[in-house]
């Protein structure tokens, strides 16, 4: 089954506790990308990556990182995370161009005390 | 950057009744104008896409046009269901980036 998968779903961790959130996806995809969902103002994008070692920022990617070492995986890192990243956090994926449908995972709900 | 804003921020419609939402975007280089529909505690999922070659697309009951020289496309669902009831983006994209709007919550009241 064409799935994005993500880990964990929901997390509850604390100011300045490292954490990685995983993204895995099996259609051979080469665009992914991290965004981050809030009431009212939509999805942001955090950050993208149009192929392996090919990676750029999106809207908002201040206190994020990603890495883009295989073509299937695109992690998630939060070095010194705050809770002003308390959010709902999807991965998604698609084929190239950037013109057809981006396949979104099932969500990580984060929350930062 | 692009800028995408999405009006109305919520929409209640009887069953059977017609919903429009519009949106409006800031980059004349976007190209790609997607929709997508999330219910609630769900992902979204494409519903409905358009591409600037295109003024107008249906699909069944769903529709979406776009006037580029305004930059504003919209959505346009007929004979609602309670099934219809979801929050909606827009989005546009001007190459390797998609910027959503803010969303429409979507009531259909039976």
């Amino acid at each position: 089954e064409a799935q994005v998968t993500q880990n964990p779903r929901y997390l509850i961790t604390v100011t300045g506790k490292k954490l990685t959130v995983t993204c895995s996806q099996n259609m051979n995809h080469e665009y992914m990308s991290w965004y981050r969902q809030d009431p009212g103002l939509g999805l942001r994008q955090i950050y993208y990556s149009m192929n392996v070692e090919v990676t750029d920022k999106g809207d908002v990617p201040e206190g994020y990182k990603v890495s883009r070492k295989e073509k299937r995986n695109f992690p998630l890192i939060l070095e010194s995370p705050s809770p002003n990243q308390t959010s709902l956090y999807f991965c998604a994926s698609s084929s190239l161009p950037l013109r057809e449908t981006q396949y979104f995972g099932p969500g990580t709900r984060l929350l930062v005390l | 950057g692009e800028n995408v804003e999405q009006h109305p921020s919520t929409l209640s419609v009887q069953e059977g009744d017609s919903a429009v939402i519009k949106c409006t975007y800031s980059d004349s280089a976007s190209n790609y104008f997607p929709w997508y529909k999330q219910e609630l505690g769900k992902r979204p999922q494409l519903i409905i896409d358009i591409r600037s070659n295109v003024g107008e697309k249906k699909d069944q009951r769903i529709a979406v046009t776009l006037n580029k020289t305004a930059k504003h496309f919209s959505l346009h669902i007929t004979e609602t269901q309670p099934e219809d009831s979801a929050v909606y983006f827009c989005a546009a994209s001007a190459g390797n980036k998609l910027t959503f709007g803010g969303g429409t919550r979507v009531l259909v009241k039976p």
